[in-house]
């Protein structure tokens, strides 16, 4: 099994539905992340958490929510999606490490599509 | 975090080492190099990071010059798997950092038969 899952893969969905893109990892690590990549502009930092209690805006949090229901899970929302925001999403999870981080996990991604 | 610069694209013949330059001569003292690479579509993969000494783990070796202005990345036997985009970011990785990743365009490495 992925070390992060997200779910689902592909979604197409119209305009003004909410729609949830989940993801849980195995790592267990406390900080978790998403993120959207479009052509050309490379990975924008949506929300982060630190911990189950700790959520925390990114660049582009406009649009979006998210839940962090247990450590290993961390729930994105579109209340009500628009096409702007077809892009490929992605979940990462990190642990702080002693002097740096050793790196992004990142999950194989949600390409999500709004007509 | 320091900006990077990387060469759009580079080929590597199969078997033959890769050797991925990146400078970053703005890079401070508490910022580590880290490396990624993204196969089309997939996540981002950490490969490896460091911050002035060579570093080197199963997937590849990382070598920073003394001045830090610059490194390289080691792929010491290119396999077509290894076709990817591969990012260099100059970031402060301490234990209060998050999670904005700053991906510059990247270098499109492919790996010939």
């Amino acid at each position: 099994d992925a070390d992060v899952t997200q779910t689902p893969r592909n979604r197409i969905t119209k305009t003004g539905k909410r729609i949830m893109l989940e993801c849980s990892q195995t790592k267990g690590h406390d900080r978790m992340y998403w993120y959207r990549q479009d052509p050309g502009l490379g990975l924008r930092l949506i929300y982060y958490s630190f911990d189950v209690k700790d959520i925390n805006k990114g660049e582009i949090s406009d649009g979006y929510s998210v839940s962090r229901q247990a450590q290993a899970k961390f729930s994105l929302s579109l209340e009500s999606a628009i096409p702007n925001q077809t892009a490929l999403y992605f979940c990462a999870t990190s642990d702080p490490g002693t002097g740096s981080d050793a790196g992004y996990t990142f999950g194989s991604g949600t390409r999500l599509t709004v007509v | 975090d320091a900006k990077t610069t990387q060469p759009p694209s580079m080929d590597c013949a199969e078997g033959r080492a890769a050797n991925l330059p990146c400078n970053h001569s703005t890079i401070s003292g508490n910022e580590y190099v880290y490396w990624y690479r993204q196969i089309h579509s997939q996540g981002p993969q950490y490969i490896i990071h460091g911050l002035k000494n060579n570093e080197t783990n199963e997937m590849a070796s990382l070598i920073i010059t003394e001045d830090r202005k610059s490194s390289t990345l080691i792929l010491p036997h290119a396999t077509l798997r290894d076709t990817a985009v591969y990012y260099c970011i100059a970031r402060n990785a301490g234990g209060t950092s998050y999670g904005k990743l700053t991906f510059g365009q990247g270098t499109i490495l492919t790996v010939h038969p």
